[in-house]
C-alpha cells in the first residue's frame, strides 16, 4: 500500500495520559500535515512540515501539543496531558514538495482519540 | 482570513439523479485555489476535484464538475449519475496561492446519501 498511513487508528485513553501519533506519508513527499477535525465538522488544520522542519503552527497547537519529524520522513503528534476536549479524529496528510496550483494533498485513514 | 461556509448539513438523492452540493467562500486573495474532499465512513479525505480562481473554464473530472461563480464567490459541486457508492461526506476547501501557504481551509461539510 503506497497511500499515507497512521497508527494506532483507534486510542482511547484517560485524562491526564500522554499520548503518540504516528503518520507515514507516501515515500516521495516532502511535505506533511496533520489536521484536527472534531464530531460534525470539517478538518482544521493543526501544522505543516516541509522535510524535517515545521514552517507553520496554528493557534490550535497548545503547548501541551508537539510534533515532529525527525528525517523527513515519519512524523509523530504528541498530546500530553490529555483532555477530554481533545477526543478528535487526528488525519495526516502528505503532498509532493513543489509549487503548483494543485498539489493536492493526500489524506490517511486518521486517529481517532478518545479521552474519558 | 479564509472562510469556507457549505449551507445544506444533509442531502437525500436518488440514484442515477444529479446533484449539486453549494460552497460559499470568503477571502480576500488575489489567486487562490478551491477543493473538494469526499469522506467516506472509513474516516479518509479523497481528493475529487479543483479549481483555481484564475481558471477560466469549470473543472471537470469524470462525473464531478464545479461550478464556478466567482463574481458569487460560490464553487458548487455537480455529481452526475449519482451512485450509492456517492454516499458519503463532502467537503470543499481553499487553500490560499500565495508563497508558502499550504494549509487547507475546510467547510463543514455536507453528508449526501443516495438511495437506491
Amino acid at each position: 500500500d503506497t497511500g499515507v498511513s497512521q497508527n494506532p487508528r483507534h486510542k482511547i485513553t484517560k485524562r491526564g495520559q500522554n499520548v503518540t501519533f504516528r503518520c507515514d506519508p507516501i515515500s516521495e513527499h516532502n511535505r506533511l500535515y496533520w489536521y484536527r477535525q472534531t464530531l460534525g465538522q470539517g478538518p482544521e488544520f493543526l501544522t505543516y512540515f516541509q522535510n524535517e522542519a515545521q514552517l507553520e503552527k496554528s493557534r490550535l497547537l497548545s503547548d501541551r501539543f508537539s510534533a515532529e519529524r525527525p528525517k523527513g520522513s515519519f512524523s509523530t503528534l504528541e498530546i500530553q496531558r490529555t483532555e477530554q476536549g481533545d477526543s478528535a479524529m487526528y488525519l495526516c496528510a502528505s503532498s509532493l514538495g513543489r509549487e503548483g496550483p494543485i498539489n493536492e494533498q493526500f489524506f490517511g485513514p486518521g486517529t481517532r482519540l478518545t479521552v474519558l | 482570513a479564509q472562510k469556507i461556509t457549505q449551507t445544506q448539513p444533509g442531502m437525500f438523492v436518488q440514484e442515477k439523479e444529479a446533484v449539486t452540493l453549494d460552497c460559499t467562500y470568503d477571502t480576500s486573495d488575489q489567486s487562490y485555489g478551491l477543493f473538494w474532499y469526499k469522506q467516506p465512513s472509513s474516516g479518509e479525505m479523497i481528493f475529487l476535484i479543483y479549481q483555481g480562481s484564475y481558471d477560466e473554464q469549470n473543472a471537470t473530472e469524470g462525473r464531478y464538475s464545479l461550478n464556478f461563480q466567482k463574481a458569487r464567490k460560490s464553487a458548487n459541486l455537480v455529481i452526475s449519475a449519482s451512485q450509492l457508492g456517492d454516499s458519503a461526506m463532502y467537503f470543499c476547501a481553499m487553500r490560499a496561492r500565495i508563497q508558502g501557504a499550504q494549509k487547507l481551509v475546510f467547510g463543514q461539510g455536507t453528508r449526501l446519501t443516495i438511495n437506491p
